[in-house]
């Protein structure tokens, strides 16, 4: 158990349909971090945010936003959401903003039909 | 910008029998590495890292690894494998300074044959 929760553990929801994923850091951690796996494309860093504030972006779609709140946790926000949104996202968490173990959530499956 | 490969998508060793997975890294500085492994319908569990000093790397469940700079790898290697060692594994390449991420190889599938 690395520390880091994730809700719900599966999602399945329609095209076109708007869902929130959240994650919850291991005590202390500061840095958020939010990845996609997917069969095609592997794991891919999506967003990073750091005590609030976002730090570094990859490869995340307009149709997709995140935030961390003031208690550290923090929500992927997926929008208009089409079949190839299916995949796992996961989260990750660090102590600080460089460069740091980074910590994985189980993840969260997202099935869009 | 920071790639990684790892050149075996499927490896199949007898229980019991040595493993070497590989895993090559391309980045313009001394770079961060890591090994994770997860299990069917688990997340990702940190197996080892390597920042700097030694270059031969211990990491959980008697996994280790050997940081090559003039061959850009980062092989992950056990002695004996166990059917529980059955999983995805997967080499990633963090950025110094600043803000980080990770970039992870494709992943290899061990399968162990009893």
């Amino acid at each position: 158990d690395s520390g880091v929760t994730q809700t719900p553990k599966h999602l399945i929801t329609a095209t076109g349909q708007r869902v929130t994923l959240r994650c919850s850091p291991r005590s202390g951690d500061l840095s958020v971090y939010w990845y996609q796996q997917s069969l095609d494309q592997g794991l891919q860093f999506l967003i990073q945010y750091y005590n609030g504030e976002e730090r570094a972006k990859g490869n995340i779609l307009e149709r997709f936003s995140a935030q961390q709140f003031p208690d550290l946790h923090s929500e992927l926000n997926l929008s208009s959401l089409e079949l190839g949104d299916s995949a796992l996202y996961f989260c990750a968490s660090s102590s600080a903003s460089g460069i740091e173990t980074q910590y994985f959530g189980p993840g969260t499956r997202l099935l869009v039909l | 910008a920071q790639s990684v490969t790892q050149p075996d998508i499927h490896i199949t060793v007898s229980e019991g029998a040595s493993l070497e997975l590989r895993c090559n890294y391309s980045y313009g500085a001394t770079p961060y590495l890591f090994w994770y492994v997860q299990s069917p319908g688990q997340g990702l569990q940190l197996l080892l890292k390597y920042f700097s000093g030694d270059t031969l790397v211990q990491g959980i469940k008697g996994f280790e690894a050997e940081f090559k700079r003039s061959q850009s790898s980062f092989n992950l290697r056990k002695p004996s494998v166990h059917w529980s060692d059955a999983a995805e594994y997967f080499c990633a390449v963090g950025a110094y300074g600043g803000a980080q991420k990770l970039v992870f190889g494709q992943g290899t599938r061990l399968t162990i044959n009893p």
